[in-house]
């Protein structure tokens, strides 16, 4: 199936880690993309990573996948207020096509 | 900002009419993607053009079309209006040569349709 499974929210105290986690379906996924979106918004490219790695870091952003378990976490350190927003994973299948599955966002809450 | 621009941000229709809704491209990419995200959910992939071509289509239905022009702006019209058509509208751009990995979406237009 097409299925892009996120949990819908998550809420952190401001300075903590966040953890957001997505699973997805297809063995055939080529890249996986991490997007976040503020209310009214468009999509802002927060990362991305290549389906034959295990990490990526990116300043505050670590991309971990286990691609075995069909499982892509994305970790905000020390979490401030202007992270509070909807986080999406989407998935690319193929090297052919720009297509991306979305997953149904997790909305980030981050209080003080 | 990604560069990729759309208008208008925002509209408002009644059902059965018709919408155009427009869309440029980051400089140098030739790849544009449109997308529709209901409210509370995540985006879907309505269609995707490369060179003036349709390159790739979702589950939409042929009301849904799209065109692509030699300066790899884009439109997406929208025929016979539903309810259900109300939506935010991305379009994202994406490039060759080593950036084809990376899609960059506009700010999106806001569609009501009443």
């Amino acid at each position: 199936g097409e299925d892009v499974e996120q949990s819908l929210f998550l809420s952190v105290r401001e300075g903590d880690s966040s953890v957001i986690n997505c699973t997805y379906t297809d063995s055939s996924s080529t890249y996986l993309y991490w997007y976040k979106q503020e209310p009214g918004a468009g999509l802002q490219l927060l990362t991305y990573i290549f389906s034959n790695m295990d990490m990526k870091q990116d300043q505050r952003l670590t991309v971990l996948l286990n691609k075995k378990d069909k499982h892509l976490s994305l970790r905000i350190a020390d979490t401030q207020t202007g992270d509070s927003a909807i986080y999406f994973c989407a998935e690319r299948r193929g090297y052919n096509t720009d297509k991306l599955i979305f997953g149904t966002g997790t909305r980030l809450q981050v209080f003080p | 900002e990604t560069g990729v621009t759309q208008s208008p941000t925002h509209l408002i229709k009644t059902r059965g009419q018709q919408v155009t809704l427009r869309c440029s491209s980051q400089s140098g990419h030739n790849t544009v993607s449109w997308y529709q995200q209901a409210l509370g959910q995540g985006p879907q992939f309505i269609f995707q053009y490369y060179r003036e071509e349709e390159n790739g289509r979702g589950n939409f239905p042929p009301r849904f079309s799209g065109l692509q022009f030699p300066n790899y702006s884009s439109e997406l019209n929208v025929n016979a209006l539903e309810l259900d058509d109300s939506a935010l509208y991305l379009c994202a751009s994406s490039g060759r040569q080593g950036l084809r990995e990376t899609q960059y979406f506009g700010p999106g237009t806001r569609l009501l349709v009443l």
